[in-house]
């Protein structure tokens, strides 16, 4: 089945400094993937959906110079936050589709990253 | 607008069936999942629902019903390691998932 390989699966960092995400789909390839931030006990929010060779779309209140997202090939995603601080303390997840990026299928779930900013 | 609801949170008795509601309101539907997640865990698929009717898996089974912007999951035979939170996400017409909060089912021995 399709794999979807996210690292790192912890990190904790001091407040002031960038944290780098990886999101890889091992088995298909991957032309949109989806970001989404997991705060305890509440449900998934997209952050933004990650485009290959093109920029990412963010939603609404998400700031873009902030969580960095770069798609540079067909399997491979990052998510950046720059200048992290305490409140961006959360669980980070990835996904793609691993059918038609345009049509019904399901998505993908990556590990998850749990960011811990000190 | 669009608008996902299931309850928050559910009960059962090991070895019973608990059946889990969602309801949306999606623009330009294109289908219903349903995922599970364990705490500290990411999502993993269960079932997709675009027709009518009821789709068995195993011990999982889901149904939809389109008039009534309705499906449900129904699991049977429930094991300790059914704990867990079950999400409903509706897709709307531009395949993006519309995520419900999410049920935390516990299961009690």
């Amino acid at each position: 089945g399709a794999v979807v390989s996210q690292h790192p699966s912890w990190v904790i960092c001091k407040s002031g400094t960038s944290v780098k995400i990886e999101c890889r789909s091992l088995d298909f390839q991957a032309t949109t993937m989806f970001w989404y931030r997991q705060f305890p006990k509440q449900s998934l929010m997209l952050m933004a959906t990650s485009n290959e060779g093109s920029k990412a779309t963010y939603e609404q209140g998400v700031e873009k110079d902030k969580f960095l997202i770069n798609h540079a090939s067909l399997t491979l995603s990052t998510l950046t936050v720059t200048s992290a601080h305490p409140e961006d303390s959360s669980f980070y997840i990835c996904s793609a589709p691993a059918g038609s990026a345009t049509g019904p299928s399901p998505l993908h779930f990556g590990n998850g990253t749990r960011l811990t900013v000190t | 607008g669009q608008n996902i609801d299931q309850p928050t949170e559910m009960t059962a008795t090991e070895g019973a069936i608990v059946q889990i509601n969602c309801t949306y309101q999606t623009s330009g539907f294109n289908g219903l999942f349903w995922y599970q997640q364990h705490a500290g865990e990411a999502p993993t698929f269960l079932s997709y629902n675009v027709l009518d009717g009821l789709e068995e898996k195993g011990r999982f089974s889901s149904f939809l019903s389109r008039s009534k912007g309705y499906s449900y999951l129904l699991l049977k035979e429930l094991q300790m390691k059914d704990s867990a939170s079950y999400l409903c996400a509706s897709m709307d017409s531009n395949y993006q998932l519309i995520w419900g909060a999410g049920t935390k089912l516990i299961i009690k021995p």
